[in-house]
């Protein structure tokens, strides 16, 4: 199985400022990796595919760099509306794999 | 616009047996795969299942292997996770969700989700 390891766990970011998240594979995944966000009482919303790309409707401000085994999602100005959890996952083999999270809370 | 709706979530004691469902709407549901997962509460998301369009392919986490089966019924545009062997750890929201396309198994559609509550 592939171990999926967000990092940091918990992130304080003041509005404005940029929030940078990590994720890493315990194997080499391609760029098969999602990122998702999701808010208290909802479902999981995909941000980011193939590693990089954007889903459709999400703002530029988000971004997703990496291959391999080291991924990252970037904000680059975060507003009111981004504090929330984010997972990342793995969809290059099975079972497929969720990191733990990352919360992003007001400082 | 695709819509998923689960049912048949519910307090059950440990050993026993669920039958969810999940009635899809809004896309060709014959032509996709189709996974359950789950978040216990509190916690973060985690794969349980999963079922190819045509039902030729299952796939699960070994956490449900040999206890859950997934299912599916082209006609009624809905796929089912029946759960054995229930344990306390199996308590969560379990969600369905579609896959992207054949072989590309990330998800832009959710369903709400419904609660399974195993107690001992």
């Amino acid at each position: 199985e592939i171990v999926m390891t967000q990092s940091p766990t918990t992130l304080s970011v003041s509005p404005g400022e940029r929030a940078t998240l990590s994720c890493r594979a315990s194997q080499r995944v391609s760029n098969s990796l999602a990122w998702y966000q999701q808010k208290p009482g909802q479902v999981p919303r995909l941000l980011i595919f193939g590693a990089s790309t954007r889903a459709t409707g999400i703002p530029a401000r988000f971004s997703g760099s990496g291959s391999g085994t080291e991924f990252t999602l970037t904000i680059s100005s975060l507003q009111s509306e981004d504090f929330a959890v984010y997972f990342c996952q793995q969809y290059n083999d099975w079972p497929l794999t969720f990191g733990g999270g990352t919360k992003v809370e007001i400082k | 616009q695709v819509q998923l709706v689960e049912s048949g979530g519910g307090v059950v004691q440990s050993g026993g047996s669920l039958r969810l469902s999940c009635a899809a709407s809004g896309f060709t549901f014959s032509a996709y795969g189709m996974h359950w997962v789950r978040q216990a509460p509190g916690k973060g998301l985690e794969w349980v299942a999963f079922i190819r369009y045509d039902g030729s392919n299952k796939q699960y986490s070994d956490s449900v292997k040999g206890r859950f089966t997934i299912s599916r019924d082209n006609s009624k545009k809905t796929v089912y996770l029946q759960m054995n062997s229930l344990r306390d750890e199996d308590t969560a929201v379990y969600s369905c969700a579609k896959e992207y396309t054949d072989h590309v198994e990330y998800f832009q559609h959710w369903g709400q989700g419904t609660l399974v509550a195993v107690s001992s």
